[in-house]
């Protein structure tokens, strides 16, 4: 079945450095969703990506969807004490509305 | 807008009973709801998904007589976890589609079940 990889599992970084998760699904997706999920909540949508190549921006946040629509990419500029929690894509594939949640990436920052 | 609510937020109950965990979009129409499994620090795993009058479709390795979803109306879907045991302890969370919408997706706030 489908199945949909990040790295790194976990990152530690000092506060103001940057931060990149990667996402990578076994099979074309139709699209991509990322999210973000505090410790003790749920998630919480951030942006989806549906074009390929495509680039969003938002803040420190720039999300990339690659070309062959198998991969995309959370990069933070200049983590901050907020930016602490997990980071989960989520990838559907043509023809199903259902999402597969990739494996997350656990981030803290250290002040 | 958009605000998906799940009651109870969390539940404790004893080996053997059921558990009914409701999930209710509050301001919009939810043609397709979504039942999400999570352990501690471990990724959502999808359980099924259900669609307004209809049976749910349930992912592979759930058991659909343990774990019976209903979703009868446009607002609400219902998981019922019978006859519960330990190790069905988990962080239950559901999703909703909203009606006419292609992709987005939106989280109610999970209930935290313990089986003792």
């Amino acid at each position: 079945g489908q199945q949909v990889m990040q790295i790194p599992q976990y990152q530690h970084v000092q506060e103001g450095e940057d931060f990149t998760t990667y996402c990578n699904s076994s099979t074309t997706l139709s699209n991509i969703q990322w999210y973000k999920q505090r410790p003790g909540g749920h998630p919480v949508f951030l942006i989806q990506l549906v074009k390929s190549g495509e680039v969003k921006k938002q803040k420190r946040l720039t999300f990339q969807f690659g070309e062959a629509k198998k991969n995309s990419s959370l990069h933070i500029t200049a983590t901050q004490t907020t930016d602490v929690g997990t980071y989960f894509c989520a990838g559907s594939t043509s023809g199903t509305y259902k999402y597969i949640f990739g494996t997350g990436t656990r981030l803290k920052v250290l002040a | 807008g958009a605000v998906v609510s799940q009651h109870p937020s969390w539940v404790i109950c004893k080996s053997g009973t059921s558990v009914k965990i409701e999930c209710r979009s509050l301001d919009f129409q939810a043609t397709t709801m979504f039942w999400y499994r999570q352990f501690p620090k471990q990724s959502l795993m999808l359980m099924a998904t259900s669609n307004e009058g209809s049976k749910a479709t349930y992912e592979q390795g759930v058991e659909k007589d343990k774990f019976l979803i209903n979703h009868a109306s446009l607002t609400l879907s219902t998981l019922t976890v019978t006859s519960a045991h330990p190790e069905d302890s988990s962080f239950y969370i559901c999703s909703a589609r909203e009606l006419g919408q292609r992709y987005e997706q939106y989280f109610g706030p999970g209930t935290r079940l313990t089986v003792t």
